[in-house]
């Protein structure tokens, strides 16, 4: 069973600000990572799969590195709509979520 | 266009059993994968499971393997989420999904009595 440990739980960062999330598995899972956006109250939106690969339709200012166990979601200019809680998960193995991290505008 | 519409939401009372649905359309419904993902108020996704349509194999996650069943007919092109004996930890909201891109709309389930 692949925990994932997703940091930080919150943020908040400024409007412009860089932002960064990190998701630490604990074995090796390659780059089978996804990273997620969740706004209130909707279904979650696939922003990378494969661990850096964009979702079409996905702002260029998200992305993702990472293999192994230590990956990495960039916002590299935040934006007031990026609000929300946004969720990293696995799938080497049977599929696993992190636990979140919810992000606010300063 | 692909989509998958899932059942209306349901209020139910402890001990009760129950299935809710998601169908989908507009893809080969038997290619992929459909999975089921809880959220409980306020707290983060869970991967429950998902099943295989083309011959009803299933995968569950650790903590729901024995307490819920995924099926599917294929013939009508819906999966189905069930169970036997509703508890009030149950409540949540359900999403069904071919991962990673496709999600439906998701059920509320509220179990109270």
């Amino acid at each position: 069973d692949i925990q994932m440990t997703q940091s930080p739980p919150s943020l908040s960062a400024s409007v412009g600000d860089r932002v960064t999330i990190t998701c630490q598995a604990s074995q090796d899972i390659s780059n089978h990572l996804n990273w997620f956006q969740q706004k209130p109250g909707k279904a979650p939106n696939l922003l990378i799969y494969d661990a850096s690969d964009l979702e079409t339709g996905v702002p260029s200012r998200f992305s993702g590195s990472g293999s192994g166990t230590d990956f990495t979601l960039t916002i590299s200019s935040l934006q007031p709509e990026d609000i929300g809680t946004y969720y990293c998960q696995q799938y080497n193995n049977l599929p696993r979520f992190g636990q979140g991290t919810k992000l606010e505008i300063k | 266009e692909v989509q998958l519409v899932q059942s209306e939401a349901e209020v139910k009372k402890p001990g009760e059993s129950l299935r809710i649905s998601c169908k989908g359309s507009g893809y080969n419904f038997t290619n992929y994968w459909i999975t089921w993902v809880r959220q409980m108020p306020g707290k983060g996704l869970e991967w429950m499971g998902r099943i295989d349509p083309s011959d009803s194999y299933t995968n569950y996650g650790p903590s729901f393997q024995g307490h819920v069943t995924i099926s599917a007919d294929k013939s009508i092109t819906t999966v189905y989420l069930q169970w036997t004996s509703l508890k009030a930890s149950d409540t949540a909201m359900y999403y069904c999904a071919i991962q990673p891109g496709f999600w439906g709309q998701g059920t509320l389930v509220i179990v109270s009595s």
